[in-house]
């Protein structure tokens, strides 16, 4: 158990669509960060944020935005979704005091 | 850009024998990470590595860091079938934020 909870755990959007996903992150792990994982890869960097602040972008286009809140919690945007974009999603939240990325459960996106 | 690579991309083992998991990256980091996923299931951390010649174990699996080389391994003991899983290795950036780079994962299947 990380402490880090993602929702919506499935999703299913049409093409064009936009989406939304959700994380929250333990009390005191002010940065976190977004990956992407389709279907037999490793996991893709899309961004990270650190006090609310995006601190480093992977080489994803402008239609995949994200949020931190202060209260831990942050989220992931795509607008204009395309098949491609059919992955499973993970936040990863960092503990300042150690070297650890803590993931949470993912959201399984479909894209029809 | 750091790249990082893993082989073997597929294992198949018998249970009861040893073998090694190499992951070879590009650029200087001093932070390296593996994972192992579940079918489904989102990342656990196993162990997180810290400086040259780090060695650490948790009960048939060991870890161990060369900087010098860009290499980390992950050995596996007398395996059993409870350690099948795909399993990455990961390398933060230096560059003032958390950013991992992942490997493409061995998946690692073990037969009775």
């Amino acid at each position: 158990e990380t402490g880090v909870t993602q929702s919506p755990t499935h999703l299913i959007k049409t093409r064009g669509q936009q989406v939304t996903l959700r994380c929250s992150s333990q009390s005191g792990h002010n940065t976190v960060s977004w990956y992407q994982q389709a279907l037999g890869q490793g996991p893709q960097f899309i961004f990270q944020y650190y006090r609310e602040e995006e601190n480093g972008r992977g080489n994803f286009p402008p239609r995949f935005s994200g949020l931190q809140f202060p209260n831990y919690s942050s989220e992931l945007n795509v607008n204009a979704l395309e098949l491609d974009d059919s992955a499973l999603y993970l936040c990863a939240s960092s503990d300042p005091s150690r070297d650890e990325q803590y993931f949470g459960p993912g959201t399984r996106l479909t894209v029809t | 850009e750091l790249k990082v690579e893993q082989n073997p991309l597929f294992l198949s083992m018998q249970e009861g024998k040893n073998y090694t998991i190499y992951c070879n990256y590009s650029t200087t980091s001093d932070r390296l990470y593996w994972y192992r996923q579940d079918p489904g299931k989102s990342l656990e951390s196993l162990f997180v590595l810290l400086s040259n010649g780090a060695v650490k174990q948790e009960g048939r699996l060991m870890a161990s860091l060369d900087t010098k080389a860009r290499l980390s391994t992950l050995h596996i003991t007398a395996a059993v079938h409870d350690l099948s899983a795909t399993y990455f290795c990961a390398v933060a950036s230096n560059f003032g934020n958390e950013k991992l780079t992942f490997g493409t994962g061995t998946r690692l299947t073990i037969i009775p």
